[in-house]
């Protein structure tokens, strides 16, 4: 049960798009269609962004997406905003009824 | 709106217990799958535990198993999690989660109950 590994920051100015990888194994990620990423602003409980690598639940913004490559998933926020200053986390189902998540991205909007 | 309301946590010495509830409400409990997950200050997003809506299927992050236990009674739309031997790095924010029905994410969390484990 290791981590999925995702960058610690990334950075975008209004309008932008910008992209977070995850990076897993053969025993997740690869073996799996069920990445989900998880949005979280300071003090907050997590909010779901994106399940089952691209579904996108009701009122999320479709600026946000997701994809798969492999064993590592992306989401990208085509045109990024404000608002959407955060950290994000992406999290896989594991088998054997375990999940792992990643150790979290912190968007900066410049 | 769903609900989800932490409850349980505090301060506790290494080695001791604490018990965790989650009550649930707005939703058809026993429909779901429940999970446990938690946040140390400052840091990432660490998924504990989670059963199914029969505790038929139970899973468990490897540095608790046999240390916690979680349980859930759907006539009290409850979620447990029994803590047991605690330690210093299991001091974090517990979030109560819904699973997603038929889909795997955490589509509704609770705000969280803190546990502190210090001598």
């Amino acid at each position: 049960q290791s981590a999925l590994t995702q960058p610690r920051s990334v950075s975008g100015s209004p309008g932008q798009s910008v992209t977070i990888s995850c990076n897993g194994t053969r025993r997740d990620i690869g073996d799996y269609n069920y990445v989900s990423w998880y949005q979280q602003h300071p003090g907050k409980a997590p909010k779901v962004m994106i399940y089952d690598v691209n579904k996108r639940p009701s009122g999320v913004p479709d600026r946000f997406s997701g994809s798969k490559s492999g064993n590592t998933a992306s989401l990208t926020i085509s045109g990024v905003q404000a608002e959407d200053e955060a950290d994000y986390y992406c999290c896989s189902y594991a088998g054997i009824y375990t999940w792992v998540f990643g150790g979290g991205t912190k968007l900066t909007v410049l | 709106e769903v609900q989800l309301m932490e409850s349980g946590g505090g301060l506790v010495q290494p080695g001791g217990s604490l018990r965790l509830s989650c009550a649930a409400s707005a939703f058809t409990f026993d429909d779901y799958t429940m999970h446990w997950v938690r946040q140390a200050p400052g840091r990432g997003l660490e998924w504990v535990s989670g059963i199914n809506w029969d505790s038929d299927n139970i899973g468990y992050t490897d540095s608790v198993k046999g240390r916690f236990t979680v349980s859930r009674d759907n006539a009290k739309n409850s979620l447990y999690l029994q803590m047991n031997s605690l330690r210093v790095e299991d001091s974090a924010l517990y979030y109560c989660a819904k699973g997603g029905g038929d889909t795997t994410e955490f589509d509704e969390w609770g705000q969280g109950t803190l546990v502190t484990v210090s001598s």
